[in-house]
């Protein structure tokens, strides 16, 4: 059975610190590793890393996978109250001819305080 | 920006009673999927649907469960004698033809709220 471990499960920073957040996998037949982001409802994507140790990028955010260690960082750097979020980490195995299906990790609850 | 829509955001339904939730996905989108997320828990997959049938299914999409596209537009999902342990938040999502690449990118609507009293 697919398996994601997201640590820590949740983090209190104060506006300004830089966090890390960490996700393991176990997948058959490995494609993809996702994050998202839950602020209230939807999960909103932020990054897809499919190739070890190419960091993706975008403003504040970055993420990177190692697929010999099997997992992913992604990194806020000068947070701000507004990434208050879960972060949610999802494995996608790589199917053929089938659509996407994703095994989510319980996520990472951040707080950032002023 | 597009973005996939659901109805309701929440739904009170008594046990044993059929819901229905609706869901329309991005237009361009091929693959739709049906997730839920018991509160507090993992988000769950439960169904992938493409090309007018089911691609995959978990163990929780059981005989009670079931998916349809009905028009061009409209994908929803049927819960035949809802349970007590059906109380969740259902997000419907849509996603990219797998070719591109980008199937794993899942558009999220923001979800039906299903409470079974």
């Amino acid at each position: 059975e697919d398996k994601v471990v997201q640590s820590p499960l949740s983090l209190v920073v104060h506006e300004g610190d830089t966090v890390t957040l960490n996700c393991s996998y176990e997948v058959t037949n490995f494609r993809s590793l996702l994050w998202y982001k839950q602020e209230k409802k939807a999960p909103t994507f932020l990054f897809m890393l499919t190739s070890s140790g190419i960091e993706k990028k975008s403003g504040r955010l970055s993420s990177i996978l190692d697929k010999k260690e099997l997992f992913s960082i992604l990194n806020i750097t000068a947070t701000q109250t507004g990434d208050s979020a879960i972060y949610l980490c999802a494995a996608e195995p790589l199917n053929t001819g089938t659509a996407s299906k994703l095994t989510f990790g319980t996520g990472t609850r951040l707080q950032v305080t002023l | 920006e597009p973005e996939v829509t659901q109805t309701p955001s929440h739904q009170v339904t008594q046990m044993g009673q059929e819901v229905i939730l609706r869901c329309v996905p991005i237009s361009n989108h091929l693959y739709f999927y049906w997730y839920r997320q018991i509160l507090g828990q993992k988000v769950e997959f439960l169904v992938s649907f493409y090309n007018n049938e089911i691609s995959e299914k978990s163990e929780i999409f059981d005989d009670q469960f079931s998916v349809e596209r009905p028009d061009g537009s409209n994908f929803t999902l049927k819960i035949r004698s809802t349970k007590l342990e059906d109380s969740a938040m259902y997000f419907c999502a849509s996603s990219e033809a797998l070719f591109s690449g980008r199937a794993g990118e899942l558009f999220f609507g923001e979800g039906s709220r299903l409470t079974v009293l």
